[in-house]
């Protein structure tokens, strides 16, 4: 157990609907990633978050949205729900929000199904 | 911008004997770090191995070693004394900085299926 969580582990939805991904990073880490993993693209990098302000931008949809809450929860948010957002949502979290040995850890993911 | 390759989608292996998972990438970072993860059937992210790119040594747990070339840019892992257990889908991974903002994120290959046959 990597002390990060991720609710819900299964969603199903159809296409054009909204849905909210929900993580909580380990005690004590400040920083939180999500990654997206899909047949066709592999494991990608959506956004970071560091202490309630984004840090880093990768290959995010402009539908897909993410905020950090004071209490270093974060959520994200995707909307327009297309059938090729078919993915497991990971978050990850860290310490520190910088790249030097900066170890991520993984939550158990959310499968988020569009139909 | 970062780019991390696996060129071998599908290996397997027989139960103790070693295996090694090839992994090559590009970075324009002085400073990165290099890990390896495992996915199980679970699906979790379970980190394997980790290496700092300004260590020459390489890094070793336990059953897992790799071998870290810094001019070919080349971080292979090793599996000795394979288990069944140790069947996964394996990942490298660079970590890199993002931007002016101080940011970090990981870049991931492809994935290597590993099978560990009885």
């Amino acid at each position: 157990d990597s002390g990060v969580t991720q609710t819900p582990k299964h969603l199903i939805t159809a296409t054009g609907q909204r849905v909210t991904l929900r993580c909580s990073p380990r005690s004590g880490d400040l920083s939180v990633y999500w990654y997206q993993q899909s047949l066709d693209q592999g494991l990608q990098f959506l956004i970071q978050y560091y202490n309630g302000e984004e840090r880093a931008k990768g290959n995010i949809l402009e539908r897909f949205s993410a905020q950090q809450f004071p209490d270093l929860h974060s959520e994200l948010n995707l909307s327009s729900l297309e059938l090729g957002d078919s993915a497991l949502y990971f978050c990850a979290s860290s310490v520190d929000l910088r790249a030097n040995y900066n170890e991520q850890f993984f939550g158990p993911g959310t499968r988020l199904t569009v139909l | 911008a970062q780019t991390v390759t696996q060129s071998q989608p599908e290996m397997s292996v027989q139960e103790a004997e070693t295996v090694t998972l090839s992994c090559t990438y590009d970075t324009s970072e002085n400073n990165y770090y290099l890990f390896w993860y495992k996915q199980p059937p679970s699906r979790q992210m379970i980190l394997v191995i980790r290496q700092e790119a300004y260590k020459q040594q390489n890094a070793t747990e336990n059953r897992f070693s790799v071998n870290f070339q810094k001019a070919a840019k080349s971080f292979s892992l090793k599996i000795s004394d394979s288990q069944l257990g140790d069947t996964a889908m394996y990942f490298c991974a660079c970590l890199g900085s993002v931007g002016e903002t101080s940011g970090s994120r990981l870049t991931f290959g492809e994935g290597t299926q590993l099978t560990v046959n009885p």
